[in-house]
């Protein structure tokens, strides 16, 4: 079956870093995207990994290790607004291609 | 960047009538779209892909003739809720892929059957 595993929920202080960890079984694997969505809103795209390493865009980094079904999302200097879900997908290959399986989800809530 | 616009964004219904919900690419050709549903603080959830020119592919568990889909050109994908009920009340998204790497959603329609 298919399976994406994400913490329900995490806590942060603004200015800090978080890290919001993503494990997977799939039955295929074309890439992980992590998602941003502010609650009521569409996700917004953050971050694509498909080989083995960190990709890094600004305050955010995406970490993945295929060998052990796992990526994490690295947010530093952590600003009020990235109060929100953070969403794991990925891409089964078994599918058509651009269709996401989606884990559900981790609210994240920063605090001053 | 490619963007998706969805329509419309919030629509309250009674119970019985069609809703239909329009998903467009607006500088880009998609002969392929996918539509999400998502309950509260719940994941997203594919219900089906829309593919230009032909029918359909529908996700187990959801009904093809309550959730009609028509993709008739390269950028509009339509879904119609038909005799919609409460429990249908829900956040309906699109989306569509560019290339390999991305898949640009629509802004959400907040659906609700009263």
């Amino acid at each position: 079956g298919q399976n994406i595993d994400q913490p329900t929920e995490m806590t942060a202080t603004e200015g800090a870093i978080v890290q919001i960890n993503c494990t997977y079984q799939t039955s295929g694997f074309n890439g992980l995207f992590w998602y941003q969505q502010h609650a009521g809103e569409a996700p917004t795209f953050l971050s694509y990994n498909v080989l083995d390493g960190l990709e890094e865009k600004g305050r955010f980094s995406s970490f993945l290790s295929r060998s052990k079904g796992y990526s994490y999302l690295l947010l530093k200097e952590l600003q009020m607004k990235d109060s929100a879900s953070y969403l794991c997908a990925v891409q089964n290959y078994g599918g058509s291609q651009g269709n996401l399986i989606f884990g559900k989800g981790t609210k994240l809530s920063v605090k001053p | 960047g490619a963007v998706v616009s969805q329509h419309p964004s919030r629509v309250i219904c009674k119970s019985g009538t069609s809703v239909k919900i329009e998903c467009r690419s607006l500088d880009f050709q998609a002969t392929t779209m996918f539509w999400y549903r998502q309950f509260p603080k719940q994941s997203l959830m594919l219900m089906a892909t829309s593919n230009e020119g032909s029918k359909a592919t529908y996700e187990q568990g959801v009904e093809k003739d309550k959730f009609l889909i028509n993709h008739a050109s390269l950028t509009l994908s339509t879904l119609t809720v038909t005799s919609a009920h409460p429990e249908d009340s829900s956040f309906y998204i699109c989306s569509a892929p560019e290339g390999f790497t991305e898949a640009f959603f629509g802004q959400g329609t907040r659906l609700t059957v009263v």
